[in-house]
């Protein structure tokens, strides 16, 4: 069965460059949630898109944006990068958004901010 | 939205049944109990999920209390594979999109 993709895997970047991730849903699923996973701590909730809008939001830095496109996938924008956004962030879909539309994850990106 | 507690570690002997036991005394009457795993930061992997009933698939079993205030998943026959962090997750009443995730059972599961 197809999951939900993630690219890039892995990714390097400098402190104050900026970086973008993509998540693509699993067919059909047409809600997003992107969450961020620092060292030895629990995934933390980011921000989330049904059909293109937003539906809620998280911790996330003024620094972060997302966006939602009409084919489903979505990009985390990461700006100003500081050291403390090293982490993996995970993407996971669903279909709908009520209360038991399961989330599926994807792999992850690894973010390395030098 | 309901905290829930787990022990932070666990062991299992392979082949034997895994146990993991969390904590909701907080729950409300329409918040389901999730539970997914997660493998040596792999994506967090969906097991069960369920409401009031028990509830059994192919990879777990979960059985919720009367007062739905605790639940157990049950791993029938625990393998090296199974070795993760397994979170039991409340989801959020009102707003339904997030996962808060606590911090899990560490479950080491031993030759």
């Amino acid at each position: 069965a197809a999951g939900v993709i993630q690219s890039p895997r892995h990714l390097i970047k400098e402190k104050r460059e900026t970086a973008t991730l993509k998540c693509y849903p699993i067919p059909r699923h047409d809600t997003v949630y992107w969450y961020q996973q620092g060292p030895g701590q629990d995934p933390q909730f980011l921000i989330s898109f049904y059909e293109k809008m937003q539906s809620d939001k998280g911790s996330i830095p003024d620094r972060f944006s997302a966006q939602q496109f009409s084919d489903y996938h979505s990009e985390l924008n990461m700006s100003s990068l500081e050291l403390g956004d090293s982490a993996l962030y995970f993407c996971a879909s669903s279909f709908g958004q009520g209360d038991i539309d399961t989330q599926y994850f994807g792999p992850g990106t690894r973010l390395t901010v030098l | 939205d309901a905290k829930t507690t787990q022990p932070p570690s666990m062991d299992c002997a392979e082949g034997r049944a895994a146990n993991l036991p969390c904590n909701h005394s907080t729950i409300s009457g329409n918040e389901y109990v999730y539970w997914y795993r997660q493998i040596h930061s792999q994506g967090p992997q969906y097991i069960i999920h369920g409401l009031k009933n028990n509830e059994t698939n192919e990879m777990a079993s979960l059985i919720i209390t009367e007062d739905r205030k605790s639940s157990t998943l049950i791993l029938p026959h625990a393998t090296l594979r199974d070795t993760a962090v397994y979170y039991c997750i409340v989801r959020g009443r009102y707003n339904f999109n997030k996962f808060y995730f606590g911090s899990g059972t560490k479950l080491n599961v031993k030759p």
